[in-house]
């Protein structure tokens, strides 16, 4: 069955430093989303993506973050100056359809530790 | 603004015994919800969905939900509890406010089955 993956699985770097998470969805989907979980607190959207450009955004997804599809399976989100604020799971989802009543798929997630 | 509460922390009942997981959602529209299942380091699973139709909806692992349009609820069920079961549960609503798909998660309820 095919799924979503994602690496690395536990990042830890320093306030300041750039982070890229990186994601390959199921090959047929279309539609890309990042979300997060702040330890303890509800999983929080992020960011959806189609035909290579940003659908919708978050308050939380301001200037410090970005996302890509670099090639044909990836698709890369991109933290350039990490805060201590920033560290949760991170999680990616796809989908083949962008309706209301279309499920997503998720990844295990990247836990982002921010010192 | 969609919005789904899940107002138990954590549910605890005894393997074999029927479980209850309780949803309770504010739309506007059609409400389209969904039950996700997370294990310990795993991604969210997709259970099941409600779009429209049947109230009661079959979805993964024995589990089922039912939805009830007066009481504004989408509580998850299953008759006979496993050990197996005991994991973090996510209710979620889609909206569809902003052009585009994304979904709106509970806090969440941690489900522990006792032998």
């Amino acid at each position: 069955e095919p799924e979503v993956t994602q690496t690395p699985s536990h990042q830890v770097t320093q306030m300041g430093q750039e982070v890229i998470l990186r994601c390959v969805p199921i090959s047929n989907h279309l539609y890309f989303y990042w979300y997060r979980q702040i330890l303890g607190q509800k999983v929080e959207f992020l960011v959806s993506f189609y035909n290579n450009e940003i659908s919708e955004k978050s308050e939380i997804f301001d200037d410090q973050f970005s996302v890509e599809r670099p090639d044909g399976s990836n698709f890369t989100l991109k933290i350039r100056s990490t805060k201590l604020e920033d560290s949760a799971m991170y999680f990616c989802a796809s989908s083949n359809r962008d309706h209301s009543y279309n499920e997503q798929f998720f990844g295990p997630g990247t836990r982002l530790t921010v010192l | 603004a969609q919005s789904v509460a899940q107002p138990e922390d954590q549910v605890n009942v005894a393997e074999g015994n029927p479980l209850t997981v309780k949803c309770t959602y504010s739309v506007s529209g059609n409400p389209y919800l969904f039950w996700y299942v997370q294990y310990p380091n795993r991604g969210l699973q997709f259970l099941l969905k409600y779009i429209t139709g049947d109230n009661l909806v079959k979805g993964s692992y024995g589990f089922e939900a039912e939805f009830n349009k007066s009481q504004t609820s989408f509580h998850l069920k299953k008759p006979s509890a496993l050990v197996s079961d005991s994991a973090l549960y996510f209710c979620a609503v889609s909206d569809f406010s902003g052009g585009y798909n994304k979904l709106i998660f509970g806090a969440g309820t941690r489900l522990a089955v006792h032998p």
